[in-house]
Formats: C-alpha cells, structure tokens, sequence
C-alpha cells in the first residue's frame, strides 16, 4: 500500500459545487500540508498542521478550508469552487524528528468548470 | 518578493556534464532546506536536505548552503538523461516551494 493516499485522483466539478479533496498515510507523521500546482507557479502551501490541533494558513488558503479529522487523515476543502482553482493538488506528509521522512501523494487532478 | 526564489530554466547540460542549480529565500530564520525532483506527471520526491552551512553530499548530489547569502544550491555530477526533470527548492518546516527549475540533460 501507498504510503500517502489521495482520493479522488481525478474530479471534475462544476462552479459553485463543493468538493472535499481526502489524504491518508501510513507513516504516523505528525506534519502534513496541502499543496496546489499550476504550470509555471511551483508548489504553493494552501494549508499545513503540525499537529492534529494545530492548522495554519499557507500562502494560499483563501476559497480553501481543511480539517485534520486524526492524525492520519488531512482533508481539503473547496466551498464553493471556482474555475480559478483547477489544478493539480498534493497533500504530503514529513517526521519532525527524520528530515528525509517527508512523502507526497499522487496528486488529484480537479477541474472546475 | 516570493518566500523561495528559482530560476525556472529551461538548464539544458550535456551528458556527463555538472548542473548547477540554484535557490535563494528571504526568510533569515529559515533553518532547514530541501531538494526535490519530480518527473512530468508525478510527485515530488526528496533528494536530499541541509541545514548547516558548507557541502553536503550524497552520491552524485551536492548541496550547498550559504546562510549569509541566503542561497542554497543543488549540484549533480555526471548528469545523466534520466536526471531530466523539474527541481524543486524548498525551505522551513512550512515547506515553501519555489518555482522549480527544469533541466534538461542532452545525450
């Protein structure tokens, strides 16, 4: 089994829908973040914890909500979606303690039309 | 100014030749520093970390990090096509990208 999952790997939604974006992992790390890529632009933060109490902003978070439901799941969410958030989105995880324990998902694929 | 900063390439080396790739940040207190490739298509997958100034190296890989400069560099030796990709800069326990660089080994 995958060490981080993402689910769905592909979505296609309408304006105005909402949508949940889901990661899992295995690992037992405490840190995990949410990330969007656009061609061009990188990786951007939307959101990270450290924690499942602590949940922090990103340089991105505006349209975007999360939810740490355990240590293991880290969920995305879009309100109200906007063709301006199609994207490739990556959740990743990282040990606090092992700087080369850091993993990232396989990528969802969301297309708001 | 962006957190992390990347030249977005293309770097285009020969086969066997040494690509350089560079990455400087604006935050001062920034203590940890990350590299990563990801091939077209998929993740992002760790290379290697740093987080003391000088040279760290593992196998064909070489960081470089000069805190006083704010930059950090990823060095490959012997570049071989397989290294083509996009490279990826990140620092800080938020884990802040930059842009990437695409590289481009020639065979």
């Amino acid at each position: 089994d995958a060490d981080v999952t993402q689910t769905p790997r592909n979505r296609i939604t309408k304006t105005g829908k909402r949508i949940m974006l889901e990661c899992s992992q295995t690992k037992g790390h405490d840190r995990m973040y949410w990330y969007r890529q656009d061609p061009g632009l990188g990786l951007r933060l939307i959101y990270y914890s450290f924690d499942v109490k602590d949940i922090n902003k990103g340089e991105i978070s505006d349209g975007y909500s999360v939810s740490r439901q355990a240590q293991a799941k880290f969920s995305l969410s879009l309100e109200s979606a906007i063709p301006n958030q199609t994207a490739l989105y990556f959740c990743a995880t990282s040990d606090l303690r092992d700087y080369n324990e850091q993993f990232f998902g396989p990528g969802t694929r969301l297309t708001v039309l | 100014q962006k957190e992390v900063e990347q030249n977005s390439g293309p770097l285009s080396v020969p086969e066997g030749a040494i690509a350089s790739l560079n990455c400087t940040y604006s935050d001062r207190g920034s203590q940890s520093f990350f590299w990563y490739r990801q091939y077209s298509g998929k993740s992002p997958e760790l290379i290697m970390f740093i987080y003391s100034n000088g040279d760290k190296e593992d196998g064909r890989f070489t960081a470089q990090l000069n805190k006083a400069s704010q930059y950090v560099s990823l060095l490959i030796r012997d570049s071989q096509p397989s290294d083509s990709a996009t490279y990826l800069c990140a620092v800080g326990d938020k884990l802040i990208f930059g842009t990437g660089t695409l590289l481009a080994v020639q065979p």
